[in-house]
C-alpha cells in the first residue's frame, strides 16, 4: 500500500528564518509527487509536481526537490503569508495519469512577524 | 467560470439523516474527484469520474455513500443514515487534461453530524 509520511507535524518559524519540510514516501513505482498549500477552511492549492529523482522546481520563496525516497520543500526567508498547511501527495504508475493521489497528513507552518 | 464550486459550504445534520452535496467542476473538465478530509489529516480519496462514468471507488466509500455525475457535468455525493464519523470536509477536484498538474480543488463542504 502506498504510504506518505510528512514531518514535522507542525513548524513555527520567525519571519526570514529558512527551513525545510520533509515528505517520505513508499510506493510501487512513482508517477509523480505533488506539493499543495492549504489555507484554513479552503481546498488545497497546487504548488509543484516532481517526476524523477534529482528534479527541482522553484516558485518564489519555495523550492521542491525529489530523491528516490523523499521530497523536501525548502522555504527561504519565509513571510507570515506563507503560513498554511503544506500537503505532499503521490501518484503511482499502476493506474495511469488520472489515478488518485495519496496524501500525507500535512505540515502546519506558522511564520511569526 | 472562476473555479470548482461546491455547495453547501457548511452542513449540520442530525445523526441518521441523509445529506447531499453538489460539485460543479470547471467548464469542460471531464475528470472529477471526491475526497474526504478530517481534522489534522490529509485528504482521502473517495471516488473518480471520467465524464459520467464512475471509474474508481475507494473501499472507504461504504454502502451509505453514493456519487453520481449525470451527463458528465455536475456531481452529487449523497450520504445516507449519517454517523458522527462522517463529520469531515468533503472536497471535489476537477481536471481537463490527463494528470493532476492542471487539477483544481473546490473550497469543500464541511459536514458536522450531531
Amino acid at each position: 500500500e502506498d504510504q506518505v509520511t510528512q514531518s514535522p507535524e507542525a513548524l513555527r518559524l520567525q519571519e526570514g528564518e529558512s527551513s525545510s519540510l520533509n515528505c517520505s514516501y513508499t510506493v510501487s513505482g512513482l508517477r509523480g509527487l505533488f506539493w499543495y498549500r492549504q489555507d484554513p477552511g479552503k481546498g488545497p492549492e497546487f504548488l509543484f509536481t516532481l517526476y524523477s529523482a534529482g528534479e527541482e522546481k522553484e516558485k518564489e520563496r519555495l523550492k521542491a526537490t525529489l530523491t528516490k525516497k523523499e521530497s523536501f520543500l525548502h522555504i527561504t526567508a519565509p513571510k507570515p503569508e506563507d503560513s498554511a498547511t503544506y500537503l505532499c501527495a503521490v501518484q503511482t504508475q499502476r493506474t495511469g495519469a488520472n489515478s488518485k493521489l495519496t496524501f500525507g497528513k500535512g505540515i502546519t507552518l506558522s511564520v511569526r512577524p | 467560470d472562476t473555479g470548482v464550486s461546491q455547495n453547501p459550504r457548511h452542513k449540520i445534520t442530525k445523526r441518521g439523516q441523509n445529506v447531499t452535496f453538489r460539485c460543479d467542476p470547471i467548464s469542460e473538465h471531464n475528470r472529477l474527484y471526491w475526497y474526504r478530509q478530517t481534522l489534522g489529516q490529509g485528504p482521502e480519496f473517495l471516488t473518480y469520474f471520467q465524464n459520467e462514468a464512475q471509474l474508481e471507488k475507494s473501499r472507504l466509500l461504504s454502502d451509505r455513500f453514493s456519487a453520481e455525475r449525470p451527463k458528465g457535468s455536475f456531481s452529487t455525493l449523497e450520504i445516507q443514515r449519517t454517523e458522527q464519523g462522517d463529520s469531515a470536509m468533503y472536497l471535489c477536484a476537477s481536471s481537463f487534461r490527463e494528470g493532476w498538474t492542471e487539477a483544481f480543488f473546490g473550497q469543500g463542504t464541511r459536514l458536522t453530524v450531531v
